[in-house]
C-alpha cells in the first residue's frame, strides 16, 4: 500500500496563476483533509471531506476550492495564487472513528508563489 | 473556538538529556493525539490518549493526559539523535476537525 500520495512535490507559481494539488489514498478511508503548514503555526485545516460527495470548510478556506472526485481522491485548487499562499500543503486521510482516529499524511507539496 | 497551545516552541538538548513538551487546550478535549514530524518530512501519528489521567509509554516516550482533559505532555527520557523533529499535539473539534498546537521543535547536540 502506498498510503497517501500527493503530486506535485514542489511547485513555483507566479501571482495570479492557478493550479491543482492532487491527493489520493489507498486505505479505503472515508475522511480526507487538506492542511497548510507555515513556520511557527503548526498545521491549519483548509478543507475536509467527511465522505465521498461532501466537502466542508476548515479554519483557513479563503482562496481555495476542493473536489472529492471519488473515495480515493481529494484535490485542492488555487484559482488565483497569492504570495500569502506560499506554504507546505499536506493531504491526510483518517481511519474510521467519530472525533478520533489517527490521520495519515502524504509527503506534502512545497508551493512558492512569487 | 478551541485553541491548542504548545510550549516550548523550541528546545535544544544534549544527547542523553531528557525532553518534555506541554500542550494546553482552552476547552475540554475528548481525546488528544501526538504526532512527530522529522525535518523535511510529514507528520506521523504517535499515540492517542482518551481517558482522564491516562499515561501511556512507548519505549523512552511517556505521554500523559491531564485529569481535566485540558492538558497533555510528552516526555522523552535520554534523548537520542533519532528523536530530532517537531512534536505536535492535536485535539478534535467536533467529529472531523483536528486542531494542532504550534509544535515543539527538538534539536539535539550529539
Amino acid at each position: 500500500n502506498a498510503g497517501v500520495t500527493q503530486t506535485p512535490k514542489f511547485q513555483v507559481l507566479k501571482t495570479g496563476q492557478s493550479m491543482t494539488l492532487q491527493c489520493a489514498q489507498d486505505m479505503n478511508h472515508n475522511s480526507m483533509y487538506w492542511y497548510r503548514q507555515d513556520p511557527g503555526m503548526g498545521l491549519r485545516l483548509i478543507y475536509y471531506s467527511a465522505s465521498e460527495g461532501t466537502t466542508d470548510k476548515g479554519e483557513v478556506p479563503n482562496g481555495y476550492n476542493v473536489s472529492r472526485l471519488n473515495k480515493r481522491e481529494f484535490s485542492l485548487r488555487l484559482e488565483s495564487a497569492a504570495p500569502s499562499q506560499t506554504s507546505v500543503y499536506f493531504c491526510a486521510s483518517r481511519s474510521p472513528g467519530q472525533g478520533a482516529g489517527e490521520q495519515y499524511f502524504g509527503p506534502g507539496t512545497r508551493l512558492t508563489v512569487t | 473556538g478551541q485553541q491548542v497551545m504548545q510550549i516550548p516552541q523550541y528546545q535544544h538538548v544534549q544527547e542523553g538529556e531528557d525532553f518534555t513538551t506541554y500542550c494546553n487546550s482552552s476547552t475540554t478535549l475528548s481525546n488528544i493525539q501526538w504526532y512527530k514530524q522529522r525535518p523535511g518530512g510529514h507528520p506521523v501519528f504517535l499515540i492517542q490518549l482518551v481517558k482522564s489521567g491516562e499515561v501511556k509509554k512507548q519505549k523512552r516516550l511517556t505521554f500523559q493526559f491531564g485529569e481535566a482533559k485540558k492538558n497533555s505532555s510528552l516526555h522523552i527520557t535520554a534523548t537520542q539523535t533519532t528523536d530530532v523533529g517537531t512534536y505536535f499535539c492535536a485535539g478534535y473539534r467536533g467529529a472531523q476537525k483536528l486542531v494542532f498546537g504550534q509544535g515543539t521543535r527538538l534539536t539535539i547536540n550529539p
